[in-house]
């Protein structure tokens, strides 16, 4: 089994861009898509991001996934962000019979 | 609209058993692949076990292989989580969810606290 290895934490100003990591242990991150959620406090995840960089209706454009070969990892970027954003974010991959998810990345908007 | 409701969590001794529920409604049940997650208070989100559409085949994490049981009654839109041996490392709140297409999660229950203490 491989992990997803997320900042602990990240912070950034109102309006600002922030991009968040996710990066595979083993395997190539472009083996399997690549899926990101966000938190809210007291709150059940929702779905910001799928297969890499495909975004759900509803969720704005602002957000905004890719992979990274050479890195071996994925992204999620935000941008123009807002007070709203401010949540925990997980990175969410699947291989043969496992789902894993990162450890989860706290977004701090001030 | 989806809905998915989990029932059926609470406080459990540690050796003791639980079985969650998860009614859902609002879509084509039997279309979907079924996925159980959890959370431990203040951690993050952990793969429990996922179940086919038909139920023919199961799929669980290492942490609960042969303590915990997945299933799902499409007559009734239900899925299940039979869970035996719990541990105080299982305490955690309980989540059911969709999965289309490629495995991600598009819609999740509001969760159910399951708290395994003595």
């Amino acid at each position: 089994n491989f992990m997803l290895t997320q900042p602990h934490s990240v912070s950034e100003s109102p309006g600002k861009t922030v991009t968040i990591s996710c990066t595979r242990s083993s395997g190539s991150i472009a083996s399997n898509y690549v899926h990101w959620y966000q938190q809210r406090p007291g709150s059940s995840p929702t779905i910001v991001v799928y297969d890499d960089d495909q975004r759900p209706s509803g969720v704005p454009d602002r957000f905004s996934g890719s992979i990274d070969s050479s890195s071996n990892s994925a992204s999620l970027t935000i941008s123009g962000l807002k007070t709203e954003d401010e949540a925990d974010y997980y990175c969410h991959s699947y291989d043969s019979g496992n789902h894993v998810f990162g450890g989860g990345t706290q977004l701090t908007v001030l | 609209q989806v809905q998915l409701v989990e029932s059926g969590g609470g406080l459990v001794k540690p050796g003791g058993s639980l079985r969650l529920s998860c009614a859902a409604s609002g879509f084509s049940f039997s279309d979907y692949y079924m996925t159980w997650i959890r959370q431990a208070p203040g951690k993050g989100l952990e793969w429990v076990s996922y179940i086919s559409r038909s139920g023919d085949s199961k799929y669980y994490a290492d942490s609960v292989k042969g303590r915990f049981t997945i299933s799902r009654d499409n007559a009734k839109n239900s899925l299940y989580l039979q869970m035996n041996s719990l541990r105080a490392e299982d305490t955690a709140v309980y989540y059911c969810a969709r999965s289309p297409g490629s495995f991600w999660f598009d819609s999740w229950g509001q969760g159910y606290l399951v708290t395994v203490s003595s």
